[in-house]
């Protein structure tokens, strides 16, 4: 099992261009989740979806993120124009089941700079 | 609105010692309580707590749950330099389908 997948890594970018993050889930699992992760505030739930329909997505920050999921083994996040304050590192989880009570699974992380 | 807190922020101890480490919520539908440990790269999971009073013990980490007071224990004991690393604490609600993080504890554990 390889896990969750993201790519980029890393992503550095200017002030106003477009980023794309990507995530590939567990085979399997039906729940998704983005993360963003600051040294000020922590790990912020963005997203998520629920077999690869958004359910919640009072996590993000304002119209310039948007997330998809076209299908059950793929999602991205989008940040369009890119700010400064973006800078973070960005989770993608998933799980079996939605509801809380099974641990998620964490990709590695994308780590976004705008400068 | 639904919270967790966890507390020291941030501590500092040497090999050998004993550390516990808090996490208090508030939560509609508690469903469950996750302990993660977050080195360089992602969060990895440690315990999965459902019921009060039952203790999960992996090696020297064990947690325990308290669904009346609504809170759980980390205890590291025999601290070694690779336990340095953030804890999350996080909750899972059945209302919601989502987990919600604490700010993390960073520990630092000294030769």
């Amino acid at each position: 099992d390889a896990g969750v997948i993201q790519s980029p890594r890393h992503e550095v970018t200017e002030m106003g261009q477009e980023v794309t993050l990507r995530c590939k889930p567990i085979s399997g699992h039906n729940s998704l989740f983005w993360y963003r992760q600051t040294m000020m505030r922590g790990l912020e739930l963005l997203i998520y979806f629920n077999n690869n329909v958004p359910i919640d997505d009072s996590g993000m920050p304002e119209d310039r993120f948007s997330a998809k999921m076209p299908n059950a083994s793929f999602s991205t996040l989008k940040i369009q124009p890119s700010e400064p304050r973006d800078s973070a590192v960005y989770f993608c989880a998933s799980s079996y089941r939605s509801l809380g009570s099974y641990g998620y699974t964490f990709g590695s992380g994308t780590r976004l700079t705008v400068v | 609105e639904d919270k967790v807190v966890q507390s020291p922020l941030s501590l500092v101890v040497h090999e050998g010692d004993t550390v516990t480490l808090n996490c208090s919520y508030e939560v509609t539908n508690f469903r469950s309580l996750l302990w993660y440990k977050q080195e360089k790269k992602a969060p990895t999971f440690l315990f999965m707590l459902t019921s009060s009073g039952i203790e999960k013990k992996s090696g020297r980490l064990s947690s325990i749950l308290d669904k009346k007071e609504l809170f759980s224990i980390l205890n590291i004991t025999a601290t070694q330099t690779g336990d340095s690393a953030i804890y999350l604490c996080a909750v899972g609600s059945s209302n919601t389908g989502k987990l919600i993080f604490g700010q993390g504890t960073t520990l630092q554990v000294k030769p």
